[in-house]
């Protein structure tokens, strides 16, 4: 049981290029997310999937895009990186009393 | 919209000597999770509080839920080197969606 997987784990960027985050789960959960954390201000979440084909978005979404075409996969799409989305950035998912379940973080950089 | 707010943001402490964190809501929260976060780690699930007044404990952290259910406490007993991290809040409001505090980083001294 691997919990929750993410690629890579760190990314150097160029200010407007492109990229997609990977993240998987095996624990069968519905319910997925995408934070980014940035020091002093805790994990804030960018966009969120309630089950496969359903995505909404959170406190930061602008800039990320989101799709949910199978329960284990939850990718996040930078569509033209900027400076401010130098991040680390933690997929997670849901369990049964609403506990999040993260991966190991990328640390991504836009220069 | 929802905020919480968590002090201190840094915290130094002796070894052996305790350590608290305190996290406070703008709104009622339905429930209150704690996480911790080794550096250069992903955060870590350690409890949910759902009642009004609910104490839990394990081992040596004691988890407190406010009678309001506005805001709780965390409070590490006897600190030791293993304890070292990032201490989250995280309340689910009406909204239904978790908000995060910023977070308490503790550093222990040998």
């Amino acid at each position: 049981n691997a919990g929750v997987t993410q690629t890579p784990k760190f990314q150097v960027l160029k200010t407007g290029q492109s990229m997609t985050l990977q993240c998987a789960q095996d624990m069968n959960h519905e319910y997925m997310s995408w934070y980014r954390q940035d020091p002093g201000m805790g994990l804030r979440l960018i966009h969120y999937s309630v089950g496969a084909g359903i995505t909404d978005q959170g406190e930061v979404p602008n800039g990320y895009n989101v799709s949910r075409s199978t329960t284990e996969d939850f990718p996040l799409r930078l569509l033209s990186a900027a400076p401010s989305q130098t991040s680390v950035y933690f997929c997670a998912s849901t369990g049964l009393v609403h506990e999040q379940y993260f991966g190991p973080g990328t640390r991504l950089t836009v220069t | 919209g929802q905020q919480v707010m968590q002090i201190p943001q840094y915290q130094h402490v002796q070894e052996g000597e305790d350590f608290t964190t305190y996290c406070n809501s703008s709104t009622t929260l339905s429930n209150i999770q704690w996480y911790k976060q080794r550096p250069g780690g992903h955060p870590v699930f350690l409890i949910q509080l759902v009642k009004s007044g609910e104490v839990k404990k394990q081992k040596r952290l004691t988890f407190q839920f406010g009678e309001a259910k506005k805001n709780s406490s965390l409070h590490i007993t006897a600190t030791q080197t293993t304890d070292v991290g990032t201490y989250f809040c995280a309340g689910t409001g009406s909204a239904r969606q978790l908000t995060f505090g910023s977070g308490t980083q503790l550093t222990v001294l040998p």
